[in-house]
Formats: C-alpha cells, structure tokens, sequence
C-alpha cells in the first residue's frame, strides 16, 4: 500500500489550464476504474471532484476532468481562478483497499 | 442535509489507547459503506480503515492492522474506530466519510484531533 505519486505543486495563471498527474501500480490505478479526486481547501474537509476517473459529481464545474491512461490517472483544471487554490489528492481503490496520491498544491498566480 | 461529525479526540501518551466516534445524519446510514481517513499535520491524507453497510466486512490500511478495530451501530447512526497501541507519528486529523454508491468518498465529516504524545 504505497502511496501513489503526484507533484509537489503546479501552478497557472488565471485563465489557463493545469494537468495534475498520478502515477500507481498494475495494483491499484492501472486495474480499476475507481479512480477519485479530491481538493482540500486549507483548514477544510477534502471535497470529492471527480469518481470512477471521469465522472464529476452535482455541482462541480465541468471546468474538472478526469482521465487515465495506464498506471496514471490525471486531474485537468480549465480557465484556472483563483478559488482553484487548494491542495488536491488522487484516490484508487485496490481490491477493497483504498490508497492516496502524496497530494499536488496548485497555486493561481 | 448529509452531516458526518467525529468526536473523541484529544491527547494520549504513545502505547495508550482512543476510541473515536462519528455520528450521521441526513442519509440512511446502513445503506452506505464508512470509512476513515486521518491527516498528520501538514501532512498528505492517508486511508484507514473501512466497512460494509452491515458491519460484516472490514478492511485496513497494513499501517493499523491489529492495532485499530473499525465499527458501527446502525441503530444510533454511528461509526466508531477503537485505536490501540499508538504511535506518535498517528497524531493526526481523523475524518470520517461516506463512500458513495458509485464510488469516491462523497461526505466527510470536519475531522477529531488525534495527538499521541508523552
């Protein structure tokens, strides 16, 4: 059960687009479509953005995307702003366990 | 209103013992899959522990097996996670969450505070 990988930080200007990455395992991402993203605001409970890799839940603006490829899942934020600021994490059941990304601190310049 | 709130935190010396509370409302609880996710200051999220609508099925984390017990009483809409034998690097943020049916934790609760230290 070793995390899974994703950069430190990113960083874009308002209006631009960032891709978040996370890297598993033949284990855990690259055998399973429950793939989830999360932000987390500082001071705040992790918010679900994205299930099963591609799927946004009610409210969220379509402005997120999921994908994966592989081993590597990836979290894209369109016509970035500033309330985009956030710490976000990736997720990945294996079996009917469950791992997180290391976490990614994407900051709007 | 979906609502998840923990309770039980507070301070233990390392080798001592806690048990944490979370107590639901605005959904049927024992219809939903709970789990734990706990944070260290600072820190990434780290998945705890799990289990099923029924109480039957229980997973952990390799870092807590044997040492934390996860459970529930669906009669008081509550899940509670009984932490033994810990350690000062599990001084951490405990949430509690709601695994939705088609996947992703959906509600977490605001978290209880763990600090294990002498």
């Amino acid at each position: 059960q070793s995390a899974l990988t994703q950069p430190p930080s990113v960083s874009g200007s308002p209006g631009q687009s960032v891709t978040i990455s996370c890297t598993g395992t033949t284990g855990d991402i690259g055998s399973t479509d429950h793939v989830s993203w999360y932000r987390q605001p500082p001071g705040t409970a992790p918010k679900l953005m994205i299930y099963k890799v591609i799927n946004r839940p009610s409210g969220v603006p379509d402005r997120f995307s999921g994908s994966k490829s592989g081993n590597t899942a990836s979290l894209t934020i369109s016509g970035l702003q500033a309330e985009d600021e956030a710490d976000y994490y990736c997720s990945s059941l294996s079996g009917r366990v469950y791992v997180f990304g290391t976490g990614t601190n994407v900051a709007v310049l | 209103e979906v609502q998840l709130v923990e309770s039980g935190g507070g301070l233990v010396q390392p080798g001592g013992s806690l048990r944490l509370s979370c107590t639901a409302s605005g959904f049927t609880f024992d219809n939903y899959w709970v789990t734990w996710v706990r944070q260290s200051p600072g820190g990434g999220l780290e998945w705890v522990a799990i289990i099923s609508p029924d109480g039957g099925e229980k997973f952990y984390a390799d870092s807590v097996k044997g040492r934390f017990t996860i459970s529930r009483d669906n009669a008081k809409n509550s899940l509670r996670l009984q932490m033994d034998s810990l350690r000062v690097e599990e001084t951490a943020v405990y949430h509690c969450a709601r695994e939705g049916y088609v996947g992703g934790f959906d509600y977490w609760g605001q978290g209880t505070l763990v600090t294990v230290s002498s």
